[in-house]
C-alpha cells in the first residue's frame, strides 16, 4: 500500500523556469510533510516542510503548498537552476507514526 | 555543527554473513532512525532509537536489528545476508523523533553490496 505517490518519475524544465513537483497522499493521519533532495550514493537533503496547520510555506526559491481536502502538496523551485537537478523525495509523516513515509521520487533535470 | 556520520560507506559482503553499520547523530539529537532505499521500493522505514530504546519498527525482518548506546550513536546489525539486502542504508537524527513532528536529517549513507 502506497501511502505517500509521486506519480511523475522524471520531469525536465529549461533553466530560468519554474519546477513544479506534486505529490499525493492517502494516510488523513499524516500531520507533517517534508521534501528532500537526493544525488546519487548520498543520503537525502532536507529542503523544505509543512505541517498541516498550514498550506504554504517559502523559504527562498523553493515554496511548499499543501491541499489537505484533496490530501496533495506540491514544490516549486522558482527559478530552477541547473544545480537542482537531483531526485526529489516527498516524505509524510504523523504524530502516531514516528517514521517517515517516502514517495518514489521524481527526477528533475533543469537544462541550460 | 557536523552532520550525521555514517561508517564504513562501502561494503562488501558475501551471502550469509553478517554485517554491523554505525551511526553517529547530530550532537544533541536523540532519535536516530535506519532507512533502506533499494531501486525497486524506494526509501523503507527499518526502526527508530530513542535513548537507547527501539521506539518503532518497520516490517523487516528479524534477521534486521539495531541498537542505541548512552551517546545516542546507533549500530545496525544485519544477520545472514541475503542477495536482496545489498541497498543504500541510510541513517537518520532528529532531536527527539517524528512523534514531534521534527525534521529528520540524513547521513550520506552505506552502500552495502552482497554477493
Amino acid at each position: 500500500d502506497q501511502q505517500v505517490k509521486q506519480n511523475s518519475p522524471s520531469l525536465s524544465v529549461q533553466e530560468g523556469r519554474i519546477s513544479i513537483l506534486n505529490c499525493d497522499y492517502t494516510n488523513s493521519m499524516f500531520d507533517y510533510f517534508l521534501w528532500y533532495k537526493k544525488y546519487p550514493a548520498e543520503g537525502p537533503t532536507f529542503l523544505i516542510s509543512i505541517s498541516s496547520i498550514k498550506d504554504k510555506n517559502e523559504d527562498g526559491r523553493f515554496t511548499v503548498f499543501l491541499n489537505k481536502s484533496a490530501k496533495h502538496l506540491s514544490l516549486h523551485i522558482v527559478p530552477s537552476q541547473p544545480g537542482d537537478s537531483a531526485v526529489y523525495f516527498c516524505a509524510a509523516s504523523g504524530s502516531n507514526t514516528g517514521k517517515l513515509i517516502f514517495g518514489q521520487g521524481t527526477t528533475l533535470q533543469v537544462k541550460p | 555543527k557536523a552532520g550525521v556520520t555514517q561508517t564504513p560507506r562501502y561494503l562488501i559482503k558475501t551471502r550469509g554473513q553478517q554485517v554491523t553499520l554505525s551511526c553517529s547523530p547530530i550532537s544533541g539529537h536523540r532519535s536516530v532512525s535506519w532507512y533502506q532505499q533499494t531501486p525497486g521500493q524506494g526509501l523503507q522505514f527499518l526502526f527508530e532509537y530513542f535513548s537507547e530504546t527501539q521506539r518503532n519498527k518497520g516490517n523487516f525482518p528479524g534477521r534486521f536489528s539495531g541498537r542505541q548506546f548512552s551517546n545516542s550513536r546507533s549500530e545496525m546489525n544485519v544477520s545472514t545476508l541475503e542477495l536482496g539486502d545489498s541497498a543504500l542504508y541510510l541513517c537518520a537524527s532528529s532531536l527527539k523523533g517524528l512523534a514531534l513532528l521534527e525534521t529528520q536529517y540524513f547521513g550520506p549513507g552505506t552502500r552495502l553490496l552482497v554477493l
